[in-house]
Order: structure tokens, then C-alpha cells, then sequence
């Protein structure tokens, strides 16, 4: 069975500084990636996923990825935080094991804080 | 375009009832897929449904149903609810439900259902 682990539920960081949410997945098969953003009484907004070809991904509002299949992360960064970028953070895994469509496996969200 | 709608936004029942949440996915869209967001649990798949027909199914109880009609708005419903039914239920729409490719996957601000 596919999964997704999120190391640190909260993460901290200074306006202006780097910002690196981590994801581990576990899959047997080529996984397919996703980094979604939650805001406060919000639904999730896909920030980038990564299917096939180039491993490093470009995202939304700056954020990029990177799938590094000897590692199997897919670690989420964007060089310099902004306030707005505070939210709750999941990544997620598919793949073809789970059968067509949008089935999904979340990991349990990483919160953001952007201090001044 | 108006974006993945979810009706109602908030949802107070008791325990032993039943409910029906609504989904309107954007249009053109005919993948709607159900996730059941809660504190303990995280963000759990329930299931897919395309052109009206159920394409995945998350591992819920049979409690849980869901059904997409022929406009591709959805509903999902809980019968004989619990305590820990209490959580926010997205509703997510694509128009082919196809993660392998480019395809985004939208989701609403969700239903939040509380069950006394």
C-alpha cells in the first residue's frame, strides 16, 4: 500500500527565508506526487504534481519540488517566504495500483508559520 | 467560472440520523471524488464517481454512499451517523479524472458536519 509520511506538523520560519516542508512516499510502483495548500476554512489548491519526465517541478506563488526517486521525497521549497504563504501544506501520492481517477493518499499536513 | 460548490456549509445533526451533502463540480468537469478531513484521521479518499458511475471507493463503511447524476453534480450520503462521522467533507471535481496527466484537481471549501 502506497503512503505518505510529513516530517514536522509545524514548521516555522522568518519572512525572506527558505522555506522546506519535507514528504516521503512509499510506492512500488512509479508514484504520481502532489503538493496541495490549505487555507483557513478552505478547501485544498494544488500547488504542483509531479507525473513523468523533468524531476524537478515548478509550482504556484513560487514553490517548486524536487522527486528524487533514490530517496523517494518529493520535498517541497520556495526560496524566500512571504506571510501570505502561511497555511496548512499536504502532500499526496497516487498511483496506478489505486486504479484510475483521483484517488489519493494524504499525508497529515504540515502548518506553516511566517514570522516577521 | 464558478468553481467547485458545496452545499450545505455547515451541518448539525445527531447521532442515529441520516445526511445528504450536495456537490456542484465546475462545469464540464465529469470526475467528483469525496475526501473526509478530519483532525485524527487526516484527509481520507471516499470515493470517485465518473459519468455517474463509481470508480473507486475509499475503505468507509457502508454507511457511506454516494451517487453523480447525469449533469455531474454529486451527493454523498451518511446513514445512521456516529460521533466520529463529525468532519469536513470535500468534494473535488476534474474533468477526466486522468492524474497522470496535466489535469488539475479542484476541490471546494467543503461541507463541515457536526454530529451531536
Amino acid at each position: 500500500a502506497q503512503s505518505v509520511t510529513q516530517l514536522g506538523s509545524h514548521v516555522s520560519v522568518s519572512e525572506g527565508a527558505l522555506v522546506l516542508l519535507r514528504c516521503n512516499y512509499s510506492s512500488s510502483v512509479p508514484p504520481y506526487l502532489f503538493w496541495y495548500v490549505q487555507y483557513p476554512n478552505q478547501g485544498l489548491q494544488l500547488l504542483l504534481k509531479y507525473t513523468t519526465g523533468a524531476t524537478l517541478v515548478k509550482g504556484i506563488n513560487g514553490f517548486e519540488a524536487e522527486f528524487k526517486k533514490s530517496e523517494t521525497s518529493f520535498h517541497l521549497t520556495k526560496p524566500s517566504a512571504h506571510m501570505s504563504d502561511a497555511a496548512e501544506y499536504f502532500c499526496a501520492v497516487s498511483d496506478l495500483l489505486t486504479g484510475g481517477g483521483n484517488k489519493l493518499t494524504f499525508g497529515t499536513g504540515t502548518q506553516l508559520k511566517v514570522e516577521l | 467560472k464558478a468553481g467547485v460548490t458545496q452545499t450545505p456549509r455547515y451541518l448539525i445533526k445527531t447521532r442515529g440520523q441520516q445526511v445528504t451533502l450536495s456537490c456542484s463540480p465546475i462545469s464540464g468537469h465529469r470526475s467528483v471524488s469525496w475526501y473526509q478531513q478530519t483532525p485524527g484521521q487526516g484527509l481520507q479518499f471516499l470515493f470517485e464517481y465518473f459519468s455517474e458511475t463509481q470508480r473507486n471507493k475509499g475503505n468507509f463503511p457502508g454507511r457511506f454512499s454516494g451517487r453523480q447524476f447525469s449533469n455531474s453534480r454529486s451527493e454523498m450520503n451518511v446513514s445512521t451517523l456516529e460521533l466520529g462521522d463529525s468532519a469536513l467533507y470535500l468534494c473535488a471535481s476534474s474533468r477526466w479524472g486522468d492524474r497522470a496527466t496535466n489535469e488539475k484537481l479542484f476541490f471546494g471549501s467543503g461541507t463541515q458536519l457536526s454530529v451531536l
